[in-house]
């Protein structure tokens, strides 16, 4: 079983530019979440889908994030305008059940 | 104060040791607590979950949960260099799924 795929592993931006993160979840698994995970911490819950469906984005910068799963199956995560704050690995995950299956994440730099 | 506390080491240990990893937390309405563990520039794994008070074993790893006293543990018996890694705690209050991670301890395991 082919696990979470995400792309690009290593982005490197300056502040105010855009950048977007794809994920292709575990085929079959209808939830699918984004992670942030700042250097030294735990990642943390940005947004949950339920096939193409926002269960829980309460923790979404929303002047600056969007996220999006069309067709319930891949998603992508952008951010415009990036900040120094945002640098950090984004983490996606997806689960058809309890247990959530991570992708190896995407690191991102804000210069 | 943070839901959920975690020393974050770096914790180095020789080969053979038993390991010793805990994480407290606030929340007494967390019902689900989970171990996952992470290697350098990869996404998290899960490694143990549990629902109860009292301990679960699984090969060289027994989680253990104390939730009158908001505390849980991971014991690693016969450490090896292979786990050598950043473990992660993380809750769940309900059956969102919505995980509550702990920043994170850093494991050294020499040979």
């Amino acid at each position: 079983e082919a696990g979470v795929a995400q792309s690009p592993r290593y982005k490197i931006i300056e502040k105010r530019q855009s950048v977007a993160f794809w994920c292709n979840p575990i085929s079959g698994h209808a939830t699918l979440y984004w992670y942030q995970q700042i250097l030294g911490q735990g990642p943390k819950l940005l947004i949950q889908f339920q096939n193409n469906g926002v269960v829980d984005d309460s923790q979404l910068p929303k002047d600056r994030f969007s996220a999006e799963r069309l067709k319930g199956v891949d998603s992508t995560l952008k951010i415009q305008p990036a900040k120094l704050e945002d640098s950090a690995v984004y983490l996606c995950a997806s689960s058809s059940y309890d247990e959530q299956y991570f992708g190896p994440g995407t690191r991102l730099t804000v210069t | 104060q943070k839901e959920v506390e975690q020393d974050p080491g770096p914790l180095s240990v020789p080969e053979g040791a038993i390991v010793s990893l805990n994480c407290t937390y606030s929340n007494s309405a967390f019902q689900y607590f989970m171990w996952y563990r992470q290697y350098s520039r990869k996404g998290p794994e899960l490694l143990m979950y549990t629902y109860s008070s009292g301990n679960k074993e699984d090969g060289r790893f027994t989680a253990q949960v104390d939730k009158s006293s908001k505390y849980i543990s991971l014991f690693i018996r016969d450490s090896q260099p292979s786990d050598s890694a950043t473990y992660l705690c993380a809750m769940v209050p309900d059956s969102s799924y919505k995980l509550i991670f702990g920043s994170g301890t850093r494991l050294l395991v020499r040979p």
